[in-house]
């Protein structure tokens, strides 16, 4: 069985600061993708970043990147220049590589952006 | 492509009642997952399908919960004799044909049983 773990419920950053969000999980399987989704209040979940396991560089998306760490099945989001849109939902997710598998979702942590 | 559609987008029903969900993939996603979150907790596999067919199912879909999706296209969720535990966000994703793990949200069906 596989297992997400976000260990921080809320987190809190000042406008343009930078901020880590972290997340483990356990898998058996060898090839897999990682994934960070975002959930603002009230609206549908999107898509953040995505890593393939068999990729040793580190994702990144303009202002989001991530900190992969295979060996210690460690996956952490760092947010650069915070806007208060970034205050959110964020869920670390993931799936086997066949995608046959349902995402395997963390419990989210809660980003607020301070102004 | 217009994404993800689910409705109704709320529904308050009383204990006891059935209700349906719909959900919209966007088109040609030959995938389609039933997700269900409750409050401060992440999204839970409920079924999926591919096509028409129903590939699996969680030990969360209880015998009151039927998914179907007809001609592989939209697919609807049914929650029968609906109790209070039943009060979550449904989610709907879909992903396209050869890449099962891009999965695309829908707004999601806010449930609430009184």
């Amino acid at each position: 069985a596989q297992t997400v773990t976000q260990s921080q419920p809320e987190m809190s950053v000042q406008e343009a600061e930078t901020v880590t969000l972290s997340c483990t999980y356990d898998t058996s399987e060898s090839d897999y993708y990682l994934f960070w989704y975002k959930q603002p209040p009230s609206r549908q979940m999107i898509l953040v970043i995505r890593q393939e396991a068999y990729k040793q560089q580190n994702a990144t998306e303009n202002r989001f990147s991530v900190n992969f760490q295979k060996a210690a099945k460690s996956f952490s989001l760092k947010i650069s220049d915070s806007q208060l849109g970034d205050a959110a939902m964020y869920f670390c997710a993931l799936v086997h590589d066949s995608g046959n598998t349902p995402l395997v979702f963390g419990k989210g942590t809660r980003l607020s952006v301070i102004a | 492509d217009t994404g993800v559609s689910q409705n109704p987008r709320h529904k308050i029903t009383k204990r006891g009642q059935n209700v349906t969900f719909r959900c919209d993939p966007i088109s040609e996603h030959n995938r389609l997952y039933w997700y269900r979150q409750t409050l401060g907790q992440g999204p839970e596999f409920l079924t999926y399908f591919q096509n028409e067919a129903q590939l699996e199912k969680s030990r969360l879909l209880s015998d009151r919960f039927s998914a179907e999706r007809p001609k592989g296209s939209f697919s609807t969720l049914e929650i029968q004799r609906t109790e209070q535990g039943d009060s979550a966000m449904y989610l709907c994703a879909s992903s396209p044909r050869g890449n099962g793990y891009e999965q695309y949200f829908g707004p999601g069906t806010r449930l609430t049983v009184t």
